[in-house]
């Protein structure tokens, strides 16, 4: 089993839609999720971390289950600018340090249309 | 803010070759990463430095595969001999000290084997 699985897609969905990804994660011990996104031939950013309270940053929601070991994230009222690959990502602390390793998934390929 | 350097950004060569890459990370920062992503694939860590010392290099291939991170600061990984299969884009990322998670990435070098 993957470390950490997302549907490819792709996704194709037109402006203005409503868009959800989801991700689950095989290590219970994992600590820190987060989405980075990732534009064609361009390196992945930093798009916004995962809280067990849920969070939400403009038009995107992240949600986090930690007992279904389950990562979500929604876009509403989506944008052209939108189109990209959304990695789910997994940080795995070493033993009461700080230091993480990162576990990406595969990423999931959206593509809003006019 | 400059952000994570890398070169070459394209490089071709023949199976059985040597190849280096380089990376020089956000000023400041003392932990540096090298990921591969492979094609339709999320990045998978190689090896990740904090300041010249390894943390983990698990993942890293050691019979082909080397990386070092001299003073602290500049990176270089080596693959040699290459193989087809190692054909990828080879990430840079680079965080602050202990306790921030966020991760910058390069620009990445596409390596291509024939």
């Amino acid at each position: 089993r993957k470390e950490v699985e997302q549907d490819p897609g792709p996704f194709n969905v037109p402006e203005g839609a409503t868009v959800a990804f989801n991700c689950t994660y095989s290590n219970s011990a994992s600590q820190s999720f987060f989405w980075y996104r990732q534009d064609c031939r361009k390196e992945p950013k930093l798009l916004m971390s995962v809280y067990s309270s849920g969070n939400e940053d403009g038009r995107f929601t992240a949600q986090l289950n930690r007992a279904s070991q389950y990562i979500s994230l929604l876009i509403r009222d989506s944008k052209l600018s939108d189109s990209a690959t959304y990695l789910c990502v997994v940080k795995l602390n070493a033993g009461g340090t700080s230091y993480g390793k990162l576990t990406f998934g595969q990423g999931t390929i959206l593509t809003v249309h006019p | 803010e400059a952000g994570v350097a890398q070169s070459p950004r394209y490089k071709i060569i023949e199976k059985r070759q040597s190849v280096a890459f380089w990376c020089n990370p956000i000023s400041g920062h003392a932990t540096l990463y090298w990921y591969q992503q492979i094609l339709g694939q999320g990045p998978k860590l190689l090896i990740q430095f904090q300041n010249n010392g390894v943390v983990d290099d698990s993942q890293l291939p050691k019979d082909r595969f080397s990386a070092e991170r001299l003073k602290g600061v500049d990176s270089t990984l080596k693959i040699q001999p290459a193989k087809l299969e190692d054909s990828a884009v080879y990430l840079c990322a680079s965080s602050p000290l202990t306790g921030f998670w966020e991760q910058y990435f390069g620009p990445g070098t596409r390596l291509t084997v024939t």
